[in-house]
């Protein structure tokens, strides 16, 4: 599996706090992509990312924003965090052949 | 969007049952994940497939692009297959998966 890693792995903030959440590869991977995971729900795409500075948003972008100043992070930024951006956020990252490899997920509480 | 559906939603097997899952999908596609996520969270590559067949030990998927279908087949399914198990699709060109909600798969021994 490629080297992929999130940070933090858990997470509790208030409501209105700012959170950040890092997602790391060591793969030279070319595109990168944040999801979220809720019950109910499939994986849903918040941000992706197809090089250094070229990002787009996916289905569930409000609220959301994304940076990529380096090819091997991809930092996804919560400016004002709600309730229901309580979930598990999976970040994954993927060459030219569409396959997709997972990082470990973060889980994320907002009070 | 493409809309994938997935079924069935919750499947329980006794050890050493053949096991299908089945992925369907709305918009033609270029390429189809199959995807693990065990409990705890960790979410492995299993498949992609855009045409055909492949196997890899006792997992096989096969897709039929004209009937936008695919299956994952586990032969001898045994308690550590105990997963859920992803289906996603990527359209054409585009750069975006879309994904199923998962198939919960227990095996009981």
């Amino acid at each position: 599996d490629a080297g992929i890693t999130q940070s933090p792995r858990h997470k509790v903030t208030e409501t209105g706090t700012p959170v950040t959440l890092r997602c790391h590869q060591t793969e030279n991977h070319r595109y990168m992509y944040w999801y979220r995971q809720d019950p109910g729900h499939g994986l849903r795409l918040i941000h992706y990312s197809y090089g250094v500075k070229d990002t787009d948003k996916g289905e569930v972008s409000d609220g959301y924003s994304v940076s990529r100043s380096k090819t091997e992070d991809f930092l996804l930024t919560l400016e004002s965090a709600t309730s229901s951006q309580t979930s598990v956020y999976f970040c994954a990252s993927g060459g030219l052949a569409n396959e997709q490899f997972f990082g470990p997920g973060t889980r994320l509480t907002v009070l | 969007k493409n809309e994938v559906e997935q079924s069935p939603q919750n499947l329980t097997a006794q050890e050493g049952e053949f096991i299908t899952i089945n992925c369907s999908y709305s918009v033609g596609i270029s390429a189809l994940h199959w995807l693990q996520q065990h409990p705890g969270g960790g979410i492995v590559s299993l498949f992609m497939l855009s045409s055909g067949k492949k196997k890899h030990g006792r997992l096989i998927a096969t897709i039929n692009i004209q009937e936008k279908h695919s299956s994952l087949h586990i032969t001898a399914s045994h308690p550590r297959d105990s997963a859920v198990y992803i289906c996603a699709v990527k359209e054409g060109t585009g750069n975006q998966f879309y994904f199923g909600t998962g198939t919960s798969l227990t095996v009981i021994p």
